[in-house]
């Protein structure tokens, strides 16, 4: 069943902007992962961040994790048209298999 | 190179007609998974497996079988297929453990059910 809620559904920003996603759970998690899809394709894996975790990076993606809050956001800085994706968050719910939210779908204009 | 493979990755097919999707996966993955993916859903599992002949049933079962007689490979069956069937469908494996995860993707099934 999904835990993770993506927010916002849908983003729509021009090229160079900055785009954040949010992610919110309801229970305790190991881990918090984000993941990309183009239109029509296969998931991919982005980041990962821990539990015991507050901040990763991986070039122009910054994600947080707040477990009193049970919320994540993902940034990405100086966003391109390439971009253009739909974005997951899968939480783990304290068993070792993520389940996925609904996704939040960026576009960004050239 | 580590991936997932699904066949076939187009199907248009007709009530009733029994067909199978075909997963493959080449990176000793214990679990292996399938979801389908309808607008405005998300992602929704329908079967998964843990090991070799341990099946579970996700969120949305109803319709579909699956088997894990090995480890690399995890069809997809849909016995009796219906219009309602008609998505796209993604096979997915990762490892079984806390550290590590990650879901690998396969490319994706679109099945059209007329």
């Amino acid at each position: 069943s999904q835990q993770g809620e993506e927010d916002p559904q849908a983003l729509s920003i021009q090229e160079g902007e900055n785009a954040t996603m949010n992610c919110s759970y309801k229970t305790s998690i190991n881990n918090l992962q984000w993941y990309r899809q183009n239109s029509g394709r296969g998931l991919v894996h982005l980041i990962l961040i821990r539990s015991n975790e507050r901040e990763k990076h991986s070039g122009r993606l910054r994600v947080t994790l707040d477990t009193s809050k049970k919320s994540s956001s993902l940034l990405i800085t100086a966003s391109r048209a390439a971009d253009t994706a739909s974005y997951f968050c899968a939480t783990d719910e304290g068993s070792y298999i993520p389940t996925f939210g609904r996704g939040t779908s960026l576009i960004v204009h050239p | 190179e580590a991936q997932v493979t699904q066949n076939p990755r187009y199907l248009i097919t007709v009530t009733g007609k029994k067909l199978t999707v075909t997963c493959s996966q080449n990176m000793n993955h214990e679990y292996m998974s399938w979801y389908r993916q309808d607008p405005g859903l998300g992602l929704r599992q329908i079967y998964y497996s843990m090991n070799v002949e341990v099946t579970d049933k996700g969120d949305v079962p109803e319709g579909y079988k699956v088997s894990r007689k090995e480890k690399r490979n995890f069809p997809l069956i849909l016995e009796s297929p219906s219009p309602n069937q008609t998505s796209l469908y993604f096979c997915a494996s990762s490892f079984v453990t806390t550290r590590y995860n990650e879901q690998f993707f396969g490319p994706g099934t679109r099945l059209t059910v007329l």
